[in-house]
């Protein structure tokens, strides 16, 4: 079955960056894109950006540009985002999810999602 | 970057039947923007409850259909039940950028 499995919670400094790790297993993982999502204490969902494992490529929201970064490693079916210059309101929950593939789009899997929290 | 609009709230009657929409700031809703429907109950993870439009995984209850009405992208809940009390977020496709809208938090009174 499709899992999505991301690294666990973190605390950070504001100014620091945090990278969040998500682990792909249940289906090959170079044929899907893989999208970013976040959710602030409360608040709705807000898409961050997406990455395709089949060919390295970006889109990031405008909000995001400049301080996050998408990448892939397809010899451990792993995608991350690091997110840079940390601010309090950067806390909230981050989820990856299966993206549409290279040909059709379909059912988007989630990962649990991984708390960031930002102290000042 | 567009704003993607949906009702912050609605009431439906436990085995009646609601219709949430989803509009764009950009004009008409159309199968070119691959809306989306997602479900999130209170402390879940979010799942996907329709997708392209009308499509449904395997999970979704028949009860749930998706459409476009009036130029808008739309979820109808026919026969609602207490647990589809949840929070309801569509999101649209802009040439690749997706975006949200604010959910619509249904209640089922």
């Amino acid at each position: 079955q499709v899992q999505l499995v991301q690294s666990g919670a973190e605390v950070k400094k504001a100014g620091a960056s945090v990278k969040v790790s998500c682990k792909i297993s249940g289906y090959t993982f170079s044929d899907y894109g893989i999208s970013w999502v976040r959710q602030a204490p409360g608040q709705g969902l807000e898409w961050m950006g997406w990455i395709g494992a089949y060919n390295g490529h970006t889109k990031y929201a405008q909000k995001f540009q400049g301080r996050v970064a998408m990448t892939t490693d397809t010899s451990t079916s792993t995608a991350s985002m690091e997110l840079r210059s940390l601010k309090s309101d950067d806390t909230a929950v981050y989820y990856c999810a299966r993206d549409c593939s290279s040909l059709t789009c379909s059912e988007w899997y989630w990962g649990q999602g991984t708390l960031v929290t930002v102290s000042s | 970057q567009a704003v993607v609009t949906q009702e912050p709230s609605l009431t439906v009657s436990p085995g009646g039947t609601v219709t949430l929409t989803c509009g764009s700031s950009t004009g008409d809703v159309t199968s070119g923007l691959h809306p989306y429907w997602f479900q999130q109950r209170p402390g879940q993870v979010p799942k996907t409850l329709i997708f392209e439009t009308n499509n449904k995984p395997s999970w979704t209850p028949a009860r749930f259909s998706g459409s476009l009405l009036g130029g808008k992208a739309a979820v109808t809940l026919s026969g609602a039940q207490p647990e589809d009390e949840a929070e309801y977020y569509c999101l649209l496709s802009y040439t690749g950028v997706r975006v949200f809208g604010g959910g619509t938090k249904l209640t089922v009174l």
